[in-house]
């Protein structure tokens, strides 16, 4: 049981190219986050999926596209890399709404913007 | 909007002493929840310990525990018997019962336990 699996863990990319990370999971979750977390900061939702076909914002959406054709599956794309969206993105996900059922994170992917 | 504040960067216990992370927060709601999560230099997140704020009593979890003081807007953690596993930063974070999915997330203590 991998739990939850992102891809790369780590890339380097240069202003204006793009990108998709992939978050997988095996747990027949409904519920998928993407989150992002920068030095001295916690973490902030960027979007999230209540299911298969759905997406939604979240507090720092700007410059993110996501989808989640798949329910084992909800991608995070940057159509054209800045230097602020250097970053470690976090996925997580989880049956049901947060508080009511625990929340499962993967193991992070750091990505630099140059 | 809500806000999470973790007023102690770093914190130092000698293991298996007992040691309390601080953390206020600042919301008009009444029904929210309350959590702590454990993130070791492997950087995954872990769920520690979670508050539904509608319940009075504190919520225990083997060696974790927290002191929610609701009209305060406190919540801190205890963590008894440290441990050299304990060693990570540690984050409070809140949800509102309502609305949407946003988990509001304090800036982190980091945990250093000298053996």
């Amino acid at each position: 049981n991998a739990g939850v699996t992102q891809t790369p863990k780590f890339r380097v990319l240069k202003t204006g190219q793009s990108m998709t990370l992939l978050c997988a999971q095996d747990m027949n979750h409904e519920y998928m986050y993407w989150y992002r977390q920068d030095p001295g900061m916690g973490l902030r939702l960027i979007h999230y999926s209540v299911g298969e076909g759905t997406t939604a914002k979240g507090e720092v959406p700007d410059g993110y596209n996501v989808s989640r054709l798949k329910k084992q599956n909800f991608l995070l794309g940057l159509e054209s890399a800045a230097p602020s969206q250097t970053s470690v993105y976090f996925c997580a996900s989880s049956y049901g709404r947060i508080g009511n059922q625990p929340q499962h994170f993967g193991d992070g992917t750091r990505l630099s913007i140059l | 909007a809500q806000t999470v504040t973790q007023s102690q960067p770093e914190m130092s216990v000698q293991e298996a002493e007992t040691v309390t992370l601080s953390c206020t927060y600042d919301t008009s709601e009444s029904d929210y929840y309350l959590f702590w999560y454990k993130q070791p230099p492997s950087r995954q997140m872990i769920l520690v310990i979670r508050q539904e704020a509608y319940k009075q009593q504190n919520a225990t979890e083997n060696r974790f525990s927290v002191n929610f003081q609701k009209a305060a807007k406190s919540f801190s953690l205890k963590i008894s018997d440290s441990q050299l596993g304990d060693a990570a930063m540690y984050f409070c974070a809140y949800r509102s019962a309502g609305g949407n999915e946003k988990l509001t997330f304090g800036t982190g203590t980091r945990l250093t336990i000298i053996p």
